[in-house]
């Protein structure tokens, strides 16, 4: 298994909602990532979790709260949102190690719409 | 401060070969490393460099030059489907978190 998965692909939720996206990997990485794009942007760092434990958090507003049940799942609790959070938030993973073994692998991202 | 320097847009026709510029400027560095990202997908990895030097994959090639903070993704035998964005990011720290750059859209053309 190759893949990162994420879920659910799309979202909408309103302000006084709470909601979380999920995101699954079987290949063994032990850093794992949720990154915030905006259209035609790039992506931004939010958290990394290394060995299940969070190991950055890019001052992202306490509205999302990461976190990591194992090493494989990686889950990003979503409460009072604003609209302007609306984005597609990417979850990616790495083995770490040299050369080639620090690429990202990428899910397919959840389009979250804040109403 | 941090930022990471690329052309926002490059068009080429198919069979060319195009070269994507890096200039960056980051709080730590431990390598550079380019993706693709098409409409509506998700960033697919493509190189890495750590190292001063040339990295070849297949039609794709990248290079770093640590000395001049500056970097370059080399496509050659232009297909339609390499048309997207590409992204240089750089590795800040030894728990691999990167920082993007603003992506450079790369338009292949008949």
């Amino acid at each position: 298994d190759t893949e990162v998965t994420q879920t659910p692909k799309h979202l909408v939720m309103g302000m006084t909602n709470k909601k979380s996206l999920k995101c699954e990997q079987h290949m063994g990485h032990r850093a794992m990532y949720w990154y915030k794009q905006k259209a035609k942007k790039p992506p931004e760092l939010m958290f990394v979790y290394s060995y299940e434990k969070l190991s950055i958090n890019e001052s992202v507003p306490s509205r999302f709260s990461p976190e990591c049940p194992n090493s494989s799942l990686l889950n990003l609790h979503l409460h009072a949102l604003q609209p302007e959070d609306s984005a597609l938030y990417l979850c990616a993973s790495s083995q770490g190690g040299t050369g080639a073994s620090y690429g990202y692998t990428f899910g397919s991202g959840t389009r979250l719409t804040v109403v | 401060g941090q930022s990471l320097e690329q052309p926002s847009e490059v068009t080429a026709v198919e069979g060319a070969i195009v070269q994507i510029n890096c200039t960056y400027q980051t709080s730590g560095f431990y390598g550079l490393s380019w993706y693709q990202q098409h409409d509506g997908g998700a960033p697919t990895f493509l190189s890495y460099n750590a190292l001063d030097g040339l990295e070849e994959t297949g039609r794709f090639s990248s290079f770093l030059s640590r000395s001049d903070s500056y970097g370059y993704l080399l496509l050659q035998e232009l297909q339609m489907k390499d048309s997207a964005s590409y992204f240089c990011a750089v590795r800040r720290g030894s728990q691999g978190n990167l920082i993007f750059g603003k992506g450079t859209k790369l338009s292949v053309k008949p």
